[in-house]
Order: structure tokens, then sequence, then C-alpha cells
């Protein structure tokens, strides 16, 4: 199974400051058909997960462009730009490349 | 508005067996694959088992494997998820989610395994 390590665990992050995780896997998400199958989930407090990002750098539907994902083959990264409270949960990385795995989640938390 | 919604959890002890379902709206049914996710108390997000839209492929977790079955009844619009020889450790949250991206998922149905 391909592994998907998160750092950090928490982060608090001031109103309006911008916060990044990161998230590394054990092979590459890269497929031939060029897509890099890494996704990114929030889950808030009490609530499902919903996506925020597909194939590493696309924003879901609805989701404020104050996300963003980048990143390699193996080595990826979500930006959150000027942080709100509704952004307050744990986020999480997830592979789609093979059978789903996902990262131990990040919490952010507000100062 | 695509919505998914889950039932059959409950309290169940170890050993027994338990079937959950997630009827599906919003959307055709038919054309997407679906995923069973749980999350133990406190715990991150495990993939269960997967199923293609005409059943063709189903995959497992191996920690599932052998004891749960995933199937789906697509004139009824409703995943489900046969889980047998249950243990402690299957306590969870489970959430069926569709593809592709696991871009939808539903509010989970709470799995409880104990005596």
């Amino acid at each position: 199974d391909i592994v998907m390590t998160q750092a950090p665990l928490s982060v608090s992050v001031t109103p309006g400051e911008s916060a990044s995780i990161s998230c590394r896997s054990s092979k590459s998400l890269l497929h031939s058909n060029g897509i890099t199958y890494v996704y990114w989930y929030l889950q808030k407090p009490g609530k499902s997960p919903q996506l925020l990002i597909y194939r590493m750098s696309n924003l879901a539907s609805g989701v404020p462009d104050r996300f963003s994902g980048s990143g390699s083959e193996t080595d990826f990264t979500l930006k959150i730009s000027r942080v709100e409270a509704e952004d307050v949960g744990i986020y999480y990385c997830g592979q789609l490349l093979e059978n789903p795995t996902f990262g131990a989640g990040t919490k952010l938390e507000l100062k | 508005e695509v919505q998914l919604v889950e039932s059959g959890g409950g309290l169940v002890q170890p050993g027994r067996s338990l079937k959950l379902s997630c009827l599906a709206s919003g959307f055709t049914f038919s054309n997407y694959g679906m995923n069973w996710i749980r999350q133990a108390p406190g715990k991150g997000l495990e993939w269960v088992a997967s199923i293609s839209s005409s059943s063709s492929y189903i995959y497992y977790a191996d920690t599932v494997k052998g004891r749960f079955t995933i199937s789906r009844d697509n004139a009824k619009n409703t995943l489900y998820l046969q889980m047998t020889s249950l243990r402690s450790e299957d306590t969870a949250l489970y959430y069926c989610a569709r593809r592709p991206g696991l871009a939808y998922w539903g509010q989970g149905t709470l799995v409880t395994v104990s005596s």
C-alpha cells in the first residue's frame, strides 16, 4: 500500500495569516496519463470529509480560491491563504492512484 | 444535489453480522464507482472497499478481506456493505463516498462492536 505522511500533525494559525501542510507519498503518484492522483480533504468538527483539491492542484467546486495545491511526484503541499474561522478542522491528504490511502491528518486551529 | 445517506449501523456483538446501506440520489448512480471508508473514534480515515459502476471490479482492504462484502443495486440506487465476523477493531463511523475523487460523502453510520 502507498503510505501518505503528513506534516505537521497540528498547526495553529492567526486569522488572516497563511498556513501550509505537507504530504509525502511512499511512491510516485504521477500516472502515465500525466495526472497526479493526490487529493486534499477537510473534515470540519462533527462533519464528513469534504473534497478541497483534486489531482494535486485543481480546486473542487465551491472551494474558496484561498486554497491551493501543488507538488511533485511524491511531495505535495496544501496552502491556505488568509485563514478564516471556517477553515478550522482536520486536513487529510489522500492518494487515489491505487486503492485509497490517507495521511494521518493535520489539525488546524486558530490562535 | 448529490446526496448519500448511510443506514444500518448499530451496536453488535463480536462475531456477529451487520449490513450497511447507502442510498444515493441527485445523480445517475449506475455511472459511478463507489467506496466505503471508515473512521474509528478519534482516528483518521481508512478505506474499506470499492466497487465499480457495474460491479465488475471489487477491491477490499486487507483488514476486512474475507469478512466484508461490498455490493450494489443500481435499480435501487443503493450501495451495500455486508459485514460478518465483526471485531472490536471494526468499531467506526462508516461513510460511503462517490468516485471520482471521493468528491461526495455521506454523513456516516456508526457501527459499534462490543459485548
